[in-house]
């Protein structure tokens, strides 16, 4: 069995620029979630992706997108970033849509100078 | 303000004590979860509660979630330096299509 695989593992951004980030779900799995963790922070959700669709949306502005595909695999994007954007971007799986026990990639590292 | 709140932020103790780790919140959870973070990791699951007053244990972790769904708590017992980490509390409210999670306590067990 897979588990949550992300890339890339760090990245480093202006501000401004645009970036994409990509998730990869556990076998058998049909929900993403993505979450930003600030440095000391717990992780605050950002959307979940069920069967291609966003299945909810937690307090982040339009700049922040997403996407998922047949395979279940996903992208999160973010626009015209800020220096505030700067932290570990999580994504995890699960079997069911909703909050069910999710399982957790080992995150992005976003840096935005 | 954090939904959930966890106390304590940092906790640093010796190897062979005793500890425990609350998360708070004045609203009630269809479930909560507790899950552990390394350096450089995602957070990995530890246990989900899901019954008022349940108690679950893992070796030497004890977790139990309050009778009126609003808090849970996370005890270890004679801790050891793996147990270095940031444990994280989550809640599942019913109806709410996200998890919200507490911002973490930070555990050092010095050997």
């Amino acid at each position: 069995e897979t588990g949550v695989t992300q890339s890339p593992t760090h990245l480093i951004k202006t501000r401004g620029q645009q970036v994409t980030l990509r998730c990869s779900s556990q076998s058998g799995h049909n929900t993403v979630s993505w979450y930003q963790q600030a440095l000391g922070q717990g992780p605050q959700f950002i959307f979940q992706y069920y069967r291609e669709e966003e299945n909810g949306r937690g307090n982040f502005p339009p700049r922040f997108s997403g996407l998922q595909f047949p395979n279940y695999s996903s992208e999160l994007n973010v626009n015209a970033l800020e220096l505030d954007d700067s932290a570990l971007y999580l994504c995890a799986s699960s079997l069911l849509a909703g909050n069910f026990e999710q399982f957790f990639g080992p995150g992005t590292r976003l840096t935005v100078l | 303000t954090q939904l959930l709140e966890q106390s304590p932020q940092f906790l640093s103790i010796q190897e062979g004590e005793n500890l425990t780790v609350y998360c708070n919140s004045s609203s009630v959870f269809s479930s909560l979860q507790w899950y552990r973070q390394e350096p450089g990791e995602g957070p990995v699951l530890l246990v989900t509660v899901v019954t008022g007053g349940e108690v679950k244990k893992l070796k030497r972790l004890t977790f139990q979630f309050g009778d009126a769904r609003k808090d849970s708590s996370l005890h270890i017992t004679a801790a050891q330096p793996g147990d270095t980490g940031l444990y994280l509390c989550a809640g599942d409210r019913k109806g709410a299509q996200k998890l919200v999670f507490g911002q973490g306590t930070r555990l050092t067990i010095n050997p």
